[in-house]
């Protein structure tokens, strides 16, 4: 059974940092994209990165270029996100998500971290 | 603005046949697959509808889905009341290289 258990999520000041994780199991980890996907309170879904299978491949969100660090760790099964000079517009819950190719299918989602930025 | 554009809101009453659309452009839909995304309240979204029309395994089907140029659309037909949920279609774009999601449509069923 494939499972995504985010967490890292929490209250940072704007201009901080956090770090997301994602442990992922019930799969071959190193063989699919994976992805973070947002959701502000009350809004829709934001993509916000995709990294490849190998971790040689990254892609961002233009929202968050040059702010945030997609990566992950085969060795332990678990997706990262680094995310700096956070802004209030960044709170949201943070999803990861079992991507399959280089496209917007994704099969399996975590439940998600809240993120909030705030003074 | 999302890039996909969907209707905010649609609903039905039980049994009826619900349509809901979804607009993009060539170097989005026009030139890759569109899935779609059911969120249910309080929940994580979970995937409905993938490669323009298939469905995965324990989604009914009631739930189907096409796509034609820059448009796609999901159905629903036989509306029930555990339907009502926020859908999201969604494609790579080759453009913005990343992947954009539509705005979400509230179903309502009445």
């Amino acid at each position: 059974e494939v499972q995504l258990l985010e967490s890292g999520g929490g209250l940072v000041q704007p201009g901080g940092s956090l770090r997301l994780s994602c442990a992922a199991s019930g799969f071959t980890f190193s063989s699919y994209a994976m992805s973070w996907v947002r959701q502000a309170p009350g809004k829709g879904l934001e993509w916000v990165s995709s990294v490849s299978g190998s971790g040689d491949s990254t892609y961002y969100a233009d929202s968050v270029k040059g702010r945030f660090t997609i990566s992950r760790d085969s060795s332990k099964n678990t997706l990262y996100l680094q995310m700096n000079s956070l802004r209030a517009e960044d709170t949201a819950v943070y999803y990861c998500a079992k991507q399959i190719g280089g496209s917007s299918f994704f099969d399996y989602w975590g439940q998600g971290t809240l993120v909030t930025v705030s003074s | 603005q999302s890039v996909l554009t969907q209707s905010p809101s649609a609903s039905g009453t039980p049994g009826q046949r619900v349509t809901i659309s979804c607009s993009g452009s060539t170097s989005n839909i026009g030139s890759n697959i569109v899935n779609w995304y059911q969120q249910l309240p309080g929940m994580a979204p979970k995937l409905l509808i993938h490669s323009n029309n298939q469905r995965p395994s324990g989604v009914p089907d009631r739930f189907s889905a096409s796509k034609s140029g820059t448009s796609a659309s999901l159905a629903i037909s036989g509306l029930q009341s555990e339907d009502e949920a926020d859908y999201y279609c969604a494609a790579w774009d080759d453009s913005l290289n990343g992947v954009v999601f539509g705005g979400g449509t509230k179903l309502t069923v009445l």
